[in-house]
């Protein structure tokens, strides 16, 4: 069965950075894009980017260019999120999951609160 | 970037009762994905080219359209239907999700 781990809630100060992982299990991260989705407290999803481990090439949502950078570790099977420049509008949940033209598998969620 | 419009925003319906959600695009695009989230938990795919339910969706569940304009039905709802859905769409390499309908039981 395909799982997609993601790393523990973090607290961060405004102005700093922070690196979420995603960890997949039963599946090689190279098989499917890997994509992260951010969802602020009651509001709807905005897809962030999408990374293609195989070589790893990128895209992202215009909104998030100069926020969001995509990595992936084909040794570890995992794929990373780094948000940059951290503000109160970075406070939300992010979620990883996989797919080529939409999204069969997610992760949990991670929750990232910025403040001071 | 095409904008997905969903509606209604918010609605409630009966147990029984047939449930339409509609996504329209700005631009045409071939395929709409939905997918469930219900609160405090991961969004799930529930449909997708449009008409295919995805794994263990029931099938009182239904998607159609074309074009710009996208539909979600629930021919006769249940208490475990009350959830928010949202629409999803692929071009040009960018994806783009619709605002979310909020499902609720009356």
């Amino acid at each position: 069965e395909v799982q997609l781990q993601q790393s523990g809630a973090e607290l961060v100060r405004p102005g700093t950075s922070v690196k979420l992982s995603c960890k997949v299990s039963g599946d090689t991260i190279t098989a499917y894009y890997m994509h992260f989705v951010k969802q602020r407290p009651g509001q709807g999803l905005e897809w962030i980017g999408r990374i293609d481990p195989e070589d790893d090439s990128t895209k992202y949502a215009e909104k998030f260019k100069n926020k969001a950078t995509l990595t992936a570790d084909t040794s570890s099977n995992t794929a990373y999120l780094k948000l940059s420049s951290l503000t109160s509008e970075d406070t939300a949940t992010y979620f990883c999951t996989r797919g080529f033209r939409f999204f069969d598998y997610w992760g949990q969620g991670v929750m990232v609160t910025v403040s001071s | 970037e095409i904008v997905l419009t969903q509606s209604p925003t918010t609605i409630a319906a009966s147990p029984g009762e047939k449930v339409t959600i509609t996504c329209r695009a700005s631009s045409s695009v071939s395929y709409m994905y939905w997918y469930q989230q219900k609160s405090g938990a991961s969004p799930k795919l529930w449909i997708y080219d449009t008409s295919k339910l995805a794994s263990g969706v029931p099938n009182r569940f239904s998607g159609s359209g074309s074009g710009t304009s996208y539909s979600l039905t629930i021919n006769t709802m249940e208490t475990e239907d009350a959830a928010t859905y949202y629409c999803q769409q692929w071009s040009s390499t960018l994806f783009t999700f619709g605002s979310g309908t909020k499902l609720e039981i009356k």
